[in-house]
């Protein structure tokens, strides 16, 4: 069965530093998404992508992050100066687009795991 | 503003038992979709079952299957015959369109399901 791929498992980084998680989106699937888990709290939309851009962003998606479909097969959120509170699980999704039950479902990724220092 | 409750935090249930995770959520929208995945501790996010608003039938997933109640506003989860490696976190979570009109996820905060030997 085709899944969303996420690298790495677990990201360490130090506060003010820039990370990047990579996310290989299910192949013939057009919409891509990041999401966030703090420890213990409930999974947070951040962002939607669709055809190269944003489609929709929360308020906690600000000007320190950013997403990227650099190819025809990753999708890349960035971090670019990083927080102690953006301390999470970072699951990217992706969902094909069509209509019809059978292919209303997003599939998630296994999560990257980010902890900042 | 679309919103799911869980009002379950923790549940327990006997192996071999059958259990209910109760999920009530509220939109304005004639189309939606409602999803459960499952969070073991290892914290992947696992598709178990989709109900679409337009299904007539409840949605089934061999041990798992949706109580979907429309005009309650209820889309419970029934785990039959639970095993030891049901013992997860269970989020109830609402397809809704972003402000492209594409869909999104909004989750709810999860329950907690302990299998007991």
């Amino acid at each position: 069965e085709p899944e969303v791929t996420q690298t790495p498992s677990h990201q360490v980084t130090q506060m003010g530093q820039e990370v990047i998680l990579r996310c290989v989106p299910i192949s013939n699937h057009l919409y891509f998404y990041w999401y966030r888990q703090i420890l213990g709290q409930k999974v947070e939309f951040l962002v939607s992508f669709y055809n190269n851009e944003i489609s929709e962003k929360s308020e906690i998606f600000d000007d320190q992050f950013s997403v990227e479909r650099p190819d025809g097969s990753n999708f890349t959120l960035k971090i670019r100066s990083t927080k102690l509170e953006d301390s999470a699980m970072y699951f990217c999704a992706s969902w094909t687009g069509a209509s019809g039950s059978s292919k209303n479902i997003q599939y998630f990724g296994a999560g990257t795991r980010l902890s900042v220092l | 503003a679309q919103k799911i409750t869980q009002t379950q935090p923790g549940m327990f249930v006997q192996e071999k038992e059958a259990v209910t995770l109760d999920c009530t959520y509220d939109t304005s929208d004639q189309s939606y979709g409602l999803f459960w995945y499952k969070q073991p501790s290892s914290g992947e996010m696992i598709f178990l079952i989709y109900q679409g608003s337009y299904d007539e039938q409840n949605a089934t997933e061999g041990r798992y299957s949706l109580n979907f109640q429309k005009a309650r506003k209820s889309a419970n989860l029934v785990i039959s015959a639970s095993q030891l490696g049901d013992s997860a976190m269970y989020f109830c979570a609402m397809r809704d369109r972003d402000s492209g009109g594409y869909q999104k996820v909004t989750f709810g905060t999860g329950t907690k399901l302990q299998v007991i030997p």
